[in-house]
């Protein structure tokens, strides 16, 4: 049971637009915790997609946007292309558990 | 630009250590934290704990028993000690950069250890 929950899995069709969710508590991303998006390709290590809830690192396709409201944080992709099917993560710090929490994960699938 | 590469034994017998090292290459160990997340096949991202170049740590509550990091500023490189180890440890390990905005990059390639007799 992660600490931030995301759906499993999501998907969509080339050229679409897919948002995946992030939904973390008080003690979390309501308590003004950044939060981050990685990306994992399939056999590879995360890569840092989103840092600070809505700026991408340098070379990162402006097709990844994050935002953040209250206790929920978003990543979007427009413009869906085959290689973007990867398992996406949110992660953020929760002063309770003084560290950093992962979400579980989704899929993405590309239709 | 800042690689990291882990190295160690990628079998351990249940009940005894797991032991890593991390090299960092292309910049200095001595700023930024230093952390590890272990990922079992098949499912999500787990921080371990992490430690900074001046030796403070922190390490995730769950673990905290069994878990030792260290670094050594001289080889630019940290560590990770796991004891009592059981199949339940079985992981990709992966050491990565910790930033002070608290996000991690760049994460080295991972190193699978699996525990089995």
């Amino acid at each position: 049971q992660s600490v931030l929950t995301q759906p499993p899995s999501v998907s969509g069709a080339p050229g679409q637009r897919v948002t995946i969710s992030c939904t973390g508590s008080s003690s979390n991303i309501g308590a003004d915790f950044d939060v981050h998006w990685y990306q994992q390709l399939p056999g590879t290590a995360p890569k840092l997609l989103i840092y600070g809830n809505s700026n991408r690192p340098s070379g990162v396709p402006d097709r990844f946007s994050g935002s953040k409201s209250g206790t929920s944080a978003s990543l979007a992709i427009t413009g869906l292309q085959a290689d973007d099917e990867a398992d996406y993560y949110c992660q953020s710090y929760d002063n309770s558990l003084s560290g950093w929490v992962f979400g579980g994960g989704t899929k993405l699938t590309v239709l | 630009q800042v690689q990291l590469q882990e190295s160690g034994p990628g079998l351990v017998k249940p009940s005894e250590t797991l032991s890593l090292t991390c090299i960092v290459s292309g910049g200095s160990i001595s700023s930024y934290h230093w952390t590890w997340i272990r990922q079992p096949p098949g499912k999500g991202l787990e921080c371990m704990g992490n430690i900074y170049y001046s030796g403070n740590t922190n390490y995730n509550p769950s673990l905290k028993s069994r878990v030792t990091m260290s670094v050594d500023t001289s080889k630019n490189q940290f560590s990770l000690k796991l004891t009592s180890v059981t199949a339940a440890d079985t992981a990709v390990y992966y050491c990565v950069r910790g930033q002070r905005e608290g996000y991690f990059d760049p994460w080295g390639q991972g190193t699978l250890v699996t525990v089995s007799s």
